[in-house]
């Protein structure tokens, strides 16, 4: 168990409403992961941060925006939600072991849908 | 990006037979991950293995960098091994491209 907690665990909203998905993890990792899930496209990296204030771009960014004013929180926000962000995020931290090995753990998921 | 492709897309076993599942990537990598996300959406890492084999239990992988390929074995399934396996690759800037998945069906 890697303590990644996401809330909330599923949101409808409507089309135009801004919305905030948040990850809370327990162990001090210094990497965190944002990616969303969708039918035939596999997971996709929205953003990630590379410690607190630091952050960057995945392949998926348009339409989001991240934030990481502490270790343990990641916060995902889409300012004006879309009906194409229907889907899965999931959050997840990569774990350092020995060398150069870096695995990626995820949070169990948030189910959003716009209408 | 890179380009990941799984074979087969979907499988159906009988409880209790092997099966090999495959992971193609189309550039060198620094980081090969296989995960399964279980009928409850839940994803979880099985291996870290961007060369040579591991072994965990019933499962199995071996990549083979040079030829851009890994393999997941898994021996005498059982029905909780049922789910999506993802293969997905990084060369270590932070970004995995996750593969679409097999989808494995474990009949009693």
């Amino acid at each position: 168990d890697a303590g990644i907690t996401q809330s909330p665990r599923h949101k409808v909203t409507e089309t135009g409403t801004p919305v905030t998905l948040r990850c809370h993890q327990t162990e001090n990792h210094r990497y965190m992961y944002w990616y969303r899930q969708d039918p035939g496209h596999g997971l996709r990296l929205i953003h990630y941060s590379y410690g607190v204030k630091d952050t960057d771009k995945g392949e998926v960014s348009d339409g989001y925006s991240v934030s990481r004013s502490k270790t343990e929180d990641f916060l995902l926000t889409l300012e004006s939600a879309t009906s194409s962000q229907t889907s899965v995020y999931f959050c997840a931290i990569s774990e350092y072991g020995t060398g150069h090995q870096r695995s990626l753990h995820f949070g169990n998921g948030t189910r959003l849908t716009v209408t | 990006g890179i380009q990941v492709e799984q074979s087969p897309p979907d499988l159906i076993l009988q409880e209790g037979a092997n099966s090999t599942l495959r992971c193609n990537f189309s550039d060198s990598v620094n980081n090969l991950q296989w995960f399964h996300q279980n009928p409850w959406g839940q994803l979880i890492n099985l291996f870290y293995i961007p060369s040579g084999t591991k072994q965990n239990g019933r499962l199995s992988a071996t990549t083979v960098a040079t030829e851009r390929y890994s393999l997941l074995y898994i021996s005498s399934s059982q029905t909780t091994d049922s789910g999506v396996y993802f293969c997905a690759v990084d060369r270590g800037a932070n970004n995995l491209f996750f593969g679409t998945g097999t989808r494995l069906t474990v009949i009693p």
